[in-house]
């Protein structure tokens, strides 16, 4: 069965500094899909950045990136040049196998520091 | 082009009233997620239609909730009775094809 874990309940880091928020998963796909979403305090949920299985290069948007690495099933959410707005729970999803449904991870709260 | 829209973003009620939750995806979009999120159990998938046809109400907690999606723009979440335990954020969001989910902003949903 389908399983991702965060193992941060919470992060700090200093204003302009890069942070790392881990997500490792496990599923017996071939193919497959990984999703950030991130939550502020004002509760919406915001898709941040997707990598699929078997794209070649990691994913990058903006100030986001992904470190994956397939054979450790790892798919850690890289921000750099962190700002006071990106203080919020983090969550990473999987795809169930064959469907549409989402396994969220438990999010990570990350807090960043002036 | 407006996001997903939920209303109402909070609402109160008493224990043994019904609630309806309302969702307006993204134009387009052909798949519809209905979540609960609690600090308890985090975000749970309740129900997903494709198509406006309902595809897995798994997660739908017990007979008390109910879920329709009369057309393509609208999509309801029925709770009748609700109970304390009900009390949480309720999403919707939509996506088309597998591509990424577009959420709501989410109603507060509390129970009294």
């Amino acid at each position: 069965a389908q399983k991702i874990t965060q193992t941060q309940p919470g992060m700090f880091v200093q204003e302009k500094e890069a942070v790392t928020l881990d997500c490792t998963y496990d599923t017996s796909d071939p193919s497959y899909g990984l999703f950030w979403y991130k939550q502020p305090s004002s509760g919406e949920m915001i898709f941040l950045i997707y990598q699929g299985s078997y794209d070649q290069q990691n994913a990058t948007e903006g100030r986001y990136s992904l470190n994956f690495q397939k054979a450790r099933k790892s798919a850690n959410l890289v921000i750099s040049a962190s700002q006071l707005g990106d203080s919020a729970m983090y969550f990473c999803a999987l795809p169930t196998s064959g469907t549409y449904k989402y396994i969220f991870g438990t999010g990570t709260r990350l807090k960043v520091l002036a | 082009d407006a996001g997903v829209i939920q209303s109402p973003r909070h609402e109160v009620t008493e224990m043994g009233q019904e609630v309806t939750l309302r969702c307006k995806p993204i134009s387009g979009h052909d798949y519809l997620f209905w979540y609960r999120q609690t600090m308890m159990r985090g975000l749970e998938l309740l129900i997903y239609f494709n198509n406006n046809v309902p595809i897995d109400d798994s997660g739908m907690p017990e007979d008390r909730f109910s879920a329709k999606m009369p057309n393509a723009s609208f999509s309801t979440l029925k709770i009748q009775p609700s109970e304390p335990r009900d009390s949480a954020v309720y999403f919707c969001a939509s996506s088309f094809d597998y591509n990424e989910q577009f959420f709501g902003p989410g109603t507060r949903l509390t129970v009294l």
